[in-house]
């Protein structure tokens, strides 16, 4: 049981290349969320899928989209990456229900030059 | 809306002593509320939850958090620090509109000195 893993651990981009984080979860949960991390504000939500088939935007959409390729796999991808992207990127997943706690990847640390 | 306060950015102990981490939340209906602990360098881990039933919610590692509805917040202690305590702690709220997203909170970043 591996949880929610992702890949890769580190990129590094030029500003306008694209690139796809990929995330996976074997914990049957119906949820998936992508959040950054940026130093002193916490962790912002960008998108979350509730369910198979769904996803919606977060709290900072801008500059990314996203897939969930089916239950287990949640994808999120820059089409033009900036450097305002620097960051460290985390998907996490649950059931959504009252206390329904989210499980975190270790995350992807991304720069963009 | 839901949102989350953690009042101090970072919090400095000594090994030994205890450890007090504050967050205020606000919320329109009962919320559930979690605290979570980051090492340096790795993912988030829950510590503990609370969900409406006990108000005081014991965790891993010794840690314990004390729902207090009428002042809006939700501590998290430890009576002993340990250097293995260092690390960044984040409050989050729950959201309740039937989305069950999290709001988190800005952390705190706590020192453990020897």
């Amino acid at each position: 049981n591996a949880g929610v893993t992702q890949t890769p651990k580190f990129q590094v981009l030029k500003t306008g290349q694209s690139m796809t984080l990929q995330c996976a979860q074997d914990m049957n949960h119906n949820s998936m969320y992508w959040y950054r991390q940026d130093p002193g504000m916490g962790l912002r939500l960008i998108y979350y899928s509730a369910s198979e088939g769904t996803t919606d935007k977060g709290e900072v959409p801008n500059g990314y989209n996203v897939s969930r390729l089916n239950k287990r796999e949640f994808s999120l991808r820059l089409e033009s990456a900036a450097p305002s992207q620097t960051s460290v990127y985390f998907c996490a997943s649950n059931y959504p229900a009252r206390g329904g706690e989210q499980y975190f990847g270790p995350g992807t640390r991304l720069t963009v030059t | 809306a839901q949102s989350v306060t953690q009042l101090d950015s970072h919090v400095s102990v000594s090994e030994g002593t205890p450890v007090l981490l504050r967050c205020n939340y606000s919320s329109s209906y009962s919320p559930s509320l979690f605290w979570y602990v980051q090492h340096p360098n790795k993912g988030l881990q829950l510590l503990l939850k609370y969900t409406s039933a006990a108000t005081l919610v014991k965790g891993i590692n010794g840690f314990e958090a004390e729902f207090k509805k009428s002042e809006t917040s939700f501590h998290l202690t430890k009576p002993s620090a340990h250097m293995s305590d260092a690390a960044e702690y984040f409050c989050v709220v729950s959201d309740t509109s039937g989305t069950y997203k999290y709001i988190f909170g800005t952390g705190t970043r706590l020192k453990v000195l020897a």
